[in-house]
């Protein structure tokens, strides 16, 4: 089985500052990760995700995340946010090779101050 | 995003009545997800289907149903709703290889 750890419930930051949000996994077996971003009111979309390749993984509105397989991390970060970055993010892991399941982290919500 | 629609977007009954929650896509994904969204313990997977008629139980299954008759239709039932079972729920599909879900943007389901 998966779980997935995400280390701060809440993060605030100012406009222009970088962040990161940090997220840990346990698994038995290799996985895939994903990171998904929701808007208040809204679902959740995908900012990025690792599958396989460069650990260094890009995805949309300037963030990028690292898959560290020792540390079995998969942080997400960037460099200068912005007022419209307010949301919550979710950590996401997913065994591969097996069930097409996603277990969730709990979420962090990320308040960006002017 | 991906076409997927949640109906009703929101919700309000008594404890004890039936509710059904639908979720149509027109993406023609194989799977199928219900989550559940609750403070503190962000999304938990409820009900999934890998096909027509193919469904399996997910981490919080107990007080939940779901059917699948047709590709683009999934539907969640409550068949006597508790308080317990206040909570925002989403639908989410997949086209499998393990490629990102998609989801739809939730049913705010409020039991008195």
């Amino acid at each position: 089985a998966q779980s997935v750890t995400q280390l701060d419930s809440q993060v605030p930051v100012f406009e222009e500052a970088p962040v990161e949000l940090r997220c840990n996994y346990s698994s038995s077996v290799s996985v895939y990760l994903f990171w998904y971003v929701q808007y208040p009111n809204q679902g959740l979309q995908l900012l990025l995700k690792y599958l396989s390749g460069s650990t260094l993984v890009k995805g949309i509105n300037g963030f990028e995340a690292e898959f560290n397989k020792s540390q079995t991390s998969f942080h997400l970060r960037k460099p200068s946010v912005h007022i419209s970055d307010t949301a919550e993010y979710f950590c996401a892991v997913s065994p591969q090779g097996g069930s097409e399941k996603l277990v969730f982290g709990k979420g962090t919500k990320l308040t960006v101050n002017p | 995003d991906a076409g997927i629609t949640q109906s009703p977007r929101h919700k309000v009954t008594e404890t004890g009545t039936p509710v059904t929650l639908r979720c149509h896509q027109t993406e023609n994904h194989r799977y199928m997800y219900w989550y559940r969204q609750d403070p503190g313990h962000g999304l938990r997977l409820i009900h999934y289907s890998y096909g027509v008629k193919d469904t399996d139980k997910g981490e919080v299954s107990d007080g939940y149903s779901v059917s699948r008759s047709k590709t683009e239709d999934f539907l969640l039932t409550l068949e006597s709703a508790t308080s317990s079972q206040t909570s925002v729920y989403f639908c989410a599909t997949g086209p499998g290889s393990n490629q990102p879900q998609h989801f739809g943007d939730g049913t705010r389901l409020s039991i008195l």
